[in-house]
């Protein structure tokens, strides 16, 4: 079966750095996407990895290692906004988006 | 541009009732895919359509459906509700041109099953 995982909850102090990890099995690999999703609200995008590597913006980075099925999505100088469940979805070899369950990131001042 | 857009927000039945939920894409998106998010569940894929054709299928049953019109609006269908299709549905839309496009979600429906 496909597989995604990530930690349910994390907690972090504001201005410090965190990083949530994303494994997964899945029926092919085409790319990796994370996205923020406040509560009660829509997920908006934040970054897309195919190839190994990181990606940064700005106080967002992606890391990528296809070879160890693993990604992880790192947030420096933590802002209170930051507060927000994030999801990871693997596009499987049919360019469907297999998700994981969402790290649910608590800041504290 | 405006966003993605989904009515109604809430929506509260009863079992065994049916359900039509709404979706309006941005506009120049062909492709609009559905969404079902519980807690602790994530997303789960229920389908995806492209110019008015499903183009891709999740593993739910066929009470759940789905069409879309010639502008890309997409209604989503759910017959004989059950106390366990109480979520939030969400639906995204992308130019459908690409695999790899990003999706952009709508607000979400959230359906309350009495």
């Amino acid at each position: 079966g496909q597989n995604i995982d990530q930690p349910t909850e994390m907690t972090a102090t504001e201005g410090a750095i965190v990083q949530i990890n994303c494994t997964y099995q899945t029926s092919g690999f085409n790319g990796l996407f994370w996205y923020q999703q406040h509560a009660g609200e829509a997920p908006t995008f934040l970054s897309y990895n195919v190839l190994d590597g990181l990606e940064e913006k700005g106080r967002f980075s992606s890391f990528l290692s296809r070879s160890k099925g693993y990604s992880y999505l790192l947030l420096k100088e933590l802002q209170m906004k930051d507060s927000a469940s994030y999801l990871c979805a693997v596009l499987d070899s049919n360019y469907q988006l297999i998700w994981g369950a969402g790290t649910k990131l608590i800041i504290k001042p | 541009k405006a966003g993605v857009t989904q009515t109604p927000r809430y929506l509260i039945k009863t079992r065994g009732q049916q359900v039509t939920l709404s979706c309006s894409p941005i506009s120049g998106h062909r492709s609009v895919s559905w969404y079902q998010q519980t807690p602790g569940q994530g997303l789960q894929f229920l389908f995806e359509y492209f110019s008015e054709t499903q183009r891709n299928k999740g593993n739910f049953p066929g009470r759940f459906s789905g069409r879309q019109f010639s502008n890309s609006r997409s209604e989503m269908n759910v017959s004989t509700l059950e106390l366990g299709d109480s979520a939030l549905y969400l639906c995204a839309s992308s130019s459908g041109t690409g695999h790899t496009d990003t999706q952009y979600f709508g607000p979400g429906t959230r359906l309350t099953v009495l």
